[in-house]
């Protein structure tokens, strides 16, 4: 059975590193064609796609968030890490990471339920 | 980028009548080589995450009720109920990955009539 879940902060100030967690059971991620991403949703609104890490280490971002967001992966302990930078309340959103297998890039199959991070002082 | 444009925003529907909701893609998300359109509709309840319905455009993911159908192909995909249940009330979303950055429409609430 595939699981995920997300971690991290409910609450960070405005200028400060978010750091998430994405905890996966059921799959090593070292498999070709296993991929996880990240994808955040504020209050009300449609989804956005953030960044994807392959099994092989490659990583694909959106372009504009490129520059503050960092995606990595620690297969031992079967986690991705996602780090956003210099967060803005616009920033305020469910993240949810979620996994893919398939070398054709198939979309998620199997989303972990969420983590809502607040950007306030 | 691929901009996805979902309509309506907002659908009213019967129980056991038709309910269609369409994506258009500014770009085609069919790739040649594999004769496969990148896009996919997800089902999202309150308070949950996204579940994947259709991938591949056509494709009903395992467990999923048979009234749910897609097509479509290049630029313009449909998602079709057949027979609306109390359950299928939601939103909707299409999504392309054919391209990165991969994008979503911007939803469709289903409801009751």
């Amino acid at each position: 059975q595939i699981t995920l879940k997300e971690s991290g902060p409910t609450l960070v100030k405005p200028t400060q590193t978010l750091t998430l967690t994405c905890t996966f059971s059921g799959f090593s991620l070292t498999t070709s064609g296993e991929g996880v991403g990240w994808i955040r949703q504020p209050p009300g609104k449609a989804l956005e796609w953030l960044a994807l890490i392959y099994w092989d280490d490659d990583k694909r971002y959106s372009p504009s968030l490129k520059s503050r967001v960092t995606i990595t992966k620690d297969t031992p302990k079967k986690q991705v890490v996602l780090t956003m930078t210099n967060m803005n309340p616009v920033d305020t959103a469910t993240y949810y990471c979620a996994y893919r297998l398939g070398l054709d890039d198939p979309p998620f199959h199997h989303w972990g339920q969420g983590t809502l991070v607040t950007v306030s002082s | 980028d691929i901009v996805m444009t979902q309509s309506p925003d907002s659908l009213a529907v019967s129980l056991g009548e038709r309910a269609t909701i369409n994506c258009k893609s500014s770009q085609s998300v069919l790739y040649s080589s594999n004769n496969k359109n990148y896009l996919a509709w997800y089902q999202q309840k309150p308070g949950q995450p996204p579940k994947l319905l259709i991938y591949w455009a056509s494709s009903r993911e395992s467990g999923v009720p048979d009234r749910f159908s897609g097509s479509g192909s290049g630029t313009d995909f449909t998602l079709t109920i057949s027979s609306l249940q109390a359950e299928d009330v939601a939103v909707y979303y299409c999504h392309q990955h054919y391209k990165t950055p991969q994008s979503f429409g911007q939803g469709t609430k289903l409801e009751i009539k």
